[in-house]
């Protein structure tokens, strides 16, 4: 059982364009959630998060949205550039869980042309 | 700031034997996490060490251990590698149980 998903593997977008990237979770007791980035041969490095208690968290060009009715977050980057380009993982975790586990989703792989 | 490293970074093994893979945590975290991602999949949560004690496992057999050293550097330990166990094992440090983790570049095992 999938507990976050993230349903398109790849997007492509133009440079200085907007790249949405979408998650969904199933689990009503997630209240955080993150977002990593991945470069080839590097690990997951850690981009934005978002608490349950607000829809929107806003860093520089990259804001997560949280819709929880929908069980649903995205994560938007304006404007996208080429360094963009890289594989984007949701995760998500219930705050004082022990282990403080994430949950990860399989990732989308962004490319941002130039 | 030294971030998180880990050795070694790729590592080959037959089926049967056992493997111990290493992670030193970013200065001044005493919290970490160890994690298996298979191929075209996302992270997997092995289990957590909180100051030297394990903290959290997930649906991972007995046969994946852990330790942590009083410098919180950590160890994983799995015995009697199978095929399913090729993948990229990643380790993340946190200032604490609870605060965001901090990946390093990970230990790439394939059992043959």
């Amino acid at each position: 059982d999938q507990q976050v998903k993230q349903n398109s593997p790849s997007l492509s977008v133009q440079e200085g364009r907007i790249s949405i990237l979408n998650c969904d979770y199933t689990n009503s007791m997630f209240d955080y959630f993150l977002w990593y980035k991945k470069y080839p041969a590097e690990g997951p490095t850690f981009l934005i998060s978002i608490s349950s208690i607000k829809d929107k968290n806003e860093d520089g060009r990259f804001t997560v949205f949280l819709n929880k009715s929908a069980k649903h977050l995205s994560l938007h980057i304006v404007p996208s550039q080429p360094g963009d380009s890289a594989v984007y993982f949701c995760a998500a975790k219930k705050i004082n869980n022990a282990g403080n586990m994430l949950t990860f989703g399989g990732g989308t792989r962004l490319m941002v042309k130039p | 700031e030294t971030g998180v490293t880990q050795s070694p970074t790729h590592l080959i093994k037959t089926r049967g034997q056992q493997v111990t893979l290493r992670c030193s945590s970013q200065s001044g975290h005493n919290t970490v996490s160890w994690y298996q991602q298979a191929l075209g999949q996302g992270p997997q949560f092995i289990f957590q060490y909180y100051r030297e004690e394990e903290n959290g496992r997930g649906n991972f057999p007995p046969r994946f251990s852990g330790l942590q050293f009083p410098n919180y550097s950590s160890e994983l330990n799995v015995n009697a590698l199978e095929l399913d166990d090729s993948a990229l094992y990643l380790c993340a440090s946190s200032l604490s149980a609870g605060e965001t983790q901090y990946f390093g570049p990970g230990t790439r095992l394939l059992v043959l």
